[in-house]
């Protein structure tokens, strides 16, 4: 156990939808990254919060957006869901910008 | 830009065969190097890493050798076990790029080992 939690487990919605994926870095870790991980694409950065604020952006949709929280948990927002988002989406924590990641079980979200 | 290419699998092996998974990468600055596994159904464990070149990793009986003359960071267990099976991902962080510590991954190579 990592101590990185994300919720939920499983998401299954229709095209078209907005669905929101949580994560709960491991107690004292500021910074939180966003992958997503595709048989397609394999596993991609998606963005980069430090503190609450965003740090660095990858091949991110602008269908997709994300916030870190003054409890430093953050939320991974997708809109206007296609087919093509069903992937599993990681969350990972490090204590500062430069340390070691750490990984959570992920989100599979599935889009029909 | 930076990118990391890693062997094809599936790689089948017997259990307590020599294991190899080649990983080279390119990278702007001073990349430092990562060994992810992935076990069936869960997230990506970190098994080891290098910084700088001509360190060696080691964990669990893996080792890997930041090579900077071959740009390679190649994945060896002498005796691999059942349990050994999983996805290993290769991956590296460079902020020489964009002053971010992301990790760019390989395509993931799997690992069968038969009893």
């Amino acid at each position: 156990d990592s101590g990185v939690t994300q919720t939920p487990k499983h998401l299954i919605t229709a095209t078209g939808q907005r669905v929101t994926l949580r994560c709960s870095p491991r107690s004292g870790d500021l910074s939180v990254y966003w992958y997503q991980q595709s048989l397609d694409q394999g596993l991609q950065f998606l963005i980069q919060y430090y503190n609450g604020e965003e740090r660095a952006k990858g091949n991110i949709l602008e269908r997709f957006s994300a916030q870190q929280f003054p409890d430093l948990h953050s939320e991974l927002n997708l809109s206007s869901l296609e087919l093509g988002d069903s992937a599993l989406y990681f969350c990972a924590s490090s204590a500062t910008i430069n340390s070691e990641q750490y990984f959570g079980p992920g989100t599979r979200l599935t889009v029909t | 830009g930076n990118s990391v290419t890693q062997m094809e699998g599936p790689v089948t092996l017997s259990e307590e065969a020599f294991l190899t998974i080649n990983c080279t990468y390119t990278a702007t600055g001073y990349p430092s190097l990562f060994w992810y596994v992935q076990y069936p159904g869960e997230g990506l464990q970190l098994l080891l890493k290098a910084t700088k070149a001509d360190d060696k990793g080691s964990n669990k009986g893996f080792e890997a050798t930041y090579r900077k003359e071959t740009t390679s960071f190649h994945l060896e267990k002498g005796s691999v076990q059942v349990s050994d099976s999983a996805v290993y991902f290769c991956a590296l962080s460079d902020p020489s790029e964009d002053s971010s510590y992301k990790l760019i991954f390989g395509s993931g190579t799997r690992l069968l080992v038969r009893p």
